[in-house]
């Protein structure tokens, strides 16, 4: 079985600040790794994913993830927020060992960026 | 290049009715996953369908059925309708294990 945590319902920083979203997961094989965001009424936009190799993954708009594979963890980061970057954040995993596809999510955090 | 679209965008059902929600892939795409996303969650995995064959299945019963077509296009069926099956239903798209997974904007199904 595979699962996926997201401690935080919100997280509240201030324009200019570092950010960082929490996420830790479980699988039993390797893992595939996935940020989403998704903007009120919406579908999910893809930001960024770890496949495997360098433990920090940059994506979309700015936004990395640093992958640990001893804590189990791929938070999401970005070193400056922006208002527009208020939405709610999705992380999702899939064990790379199965011929199964389907994505587990977390429950979301929101982001909320002041101006 | 195209995304994932899905129709409709909104649809209002009565409780017993019968749905059907369609999705098209974005071009080139073999793999076509739905997810259902109640309020406040986050999606929850329905099925899966890899070259018109259901590839996997989460915990959903029998009257979610899907379809895959030889374009890779994808309907999914809600039988008996019930008011906990109003959701957000979102499709996505993949083109293999190690892609990323492009997703659409979603039905919102309200059942009343």
């Amino acid at each position: 079985a595979q699962s996926v945590a997201q401690p935080e319902d919100q997280v509240n920083v201030a324009e200019g600040n570092p950010l960082t979203v929490k996420c830790t997961y479980s699988v039993s094989g390797n893992p595939y790794l996935f940020w989403y965001v998704q903007y009120p009424n919406r579908g999910l936009q893809f930001l960024l994913k770890y496949i495997t190799g360098d433990n920090l993954v940059k994506g979309s708009y700015g936004f990395e993830a640093e992958f640990n594979k001893s804590q189990t963890s791929f938070h999401l980061k970005k070193p400056s927020a922006l208002v527009s970057d208020s939405a709610l954040y999705f992380c999702a995993v899939r064990d790379q060992n199965t011929g199964r596809r389907a994505l587990t999510f977390g429950s979301g955090t929101r982001l909320q960026v002041q101006p | 290049e195209t995304g994932v679209t899905q129709s409709p965008t909104h649809l209002i059902k009565t409780r017993g009715q019968q749905v059907t929600l369609r999705c098209s892939s974005q071009s080139g795409h073999n793999t076509v996953s739905w997810y259902q996303q109640a309020l406040g969650q986050g999606p929850q995995f329905i099925f899966q369908y890899y070259r018109e064959e259901e590839n996997g299945r989460g915990n959903f019963p029998p009257r979610f059925s899907g379809l895959q077509f030889p374009n890779y296009s994808s309907e999914l069926n809600v039988n008996a309708l019930e008011l906990d099956d109003s959701a957000l239903y979102l499709c996505a798209s993949s083109l293999d294990r190690d892609s990323g997974y492009t997703f659409g904007s979603g039905t919102r199904l309200t059942v009343v």
